[in-house]
């Protein structure tokens, strides 16, 4: 199985830059996702590592660690409608070989005046 | 336009009726899933289909049946014996399934009174 650990809340203010963590302990692994989600409306898709280190696309930004198993999603500039929350998705294949794309339980972000 | 489409937004049954969610898309990807959403929850893999006439169980799959006639198609019905059916329901779909992005569609939320 996997085991994927994010933190439930955080608050930042408008015009900050937040860093929302994400842990996994899977086997197989084969890629990370972000996904911003807001209530009530569909995941949509913000980035995806399959390799070490950082990959930029404007205001947000996500780094993978393999090794450590751990990724972050950074946000700069905050905006008021960046409150939403934020999905960490692993993928990976199983010892039968199929995949599957396994997510957190999401981080919800609350940006402030 | 290209898409994921769910049907109906809001679905109402009685306890003890079998209920099919209707999940369309024409962006001619081969994998599709389907998720559960709970508060607090995050999402939670049902059911999942590579191709056609093939899918495989999620981590959640009791009580929920699915089919994959067609490459387009793929509907879950939740039946009788899913114990606590009232949730927010997800249809996902990805060209294949290693390394590429889910696209989601907006969702039903099922309510069984």
């Amino acid at each position: 199985g996997q085991n994927i650990d994010q933190p439930t809340e955080m608050t930042a203010t408008e015009g900050a830059i937040v860093q929302i963590n994400c842990t996994y302990q899977t086997s197989g692994f084969n890629g990370l996702f972000w996904y911003q989600q807001h209530a009530g409306e569909a995941p949509t898709f913000l980035s995806y590592n399959v390799l070490d280190g950082l990959e930029e696309k404007g205001r947000f930004s996500s780094f993978l660690s393999r090794s450590k198993g751990y990724s972050y999603l950074l946000l700069k500039e905050l905006q008021m409608k960046d409150s939403a929350s934020y999905l960490c998705a692993v993928g990976a294949y199983s010892g039968a070989g199929s995949y599957q794309l396994t997510f957190g339980k999401g981080t919800k972000l609350s940006v402030i005046p | 336009d290209g898409g994921i489409t769910q049907s109906p937004k809001y679905l109402f049954r009685k306890e003890g009726q079998n209920v099919t969610l209707s999940c369309e898309q024409n962006l001619n990807h081969d994998a599709m899933y389907w998720y559960r959403q709970d508060p607090g929850q995050g999402l939670r893999l049902i059911y999942y289909s590579q191709i056609v006439n093939d899918f495989q169980k999620g981590d959640i799959a009791e009580g929920y049946s699915v089919s994959r006639e067609k490459k387009e198609s793929f509907p879950l019905t939740v039946t009788s014996a899913q114990k606590n059916p009232t949730a927010f329901y997800l249809c996902a779909s990805s060209i294949d399934l290693q390394g590429a992005e889910a696209f989601f569609g907006q969702g039903t939320r099922l309510t069984v009174v």
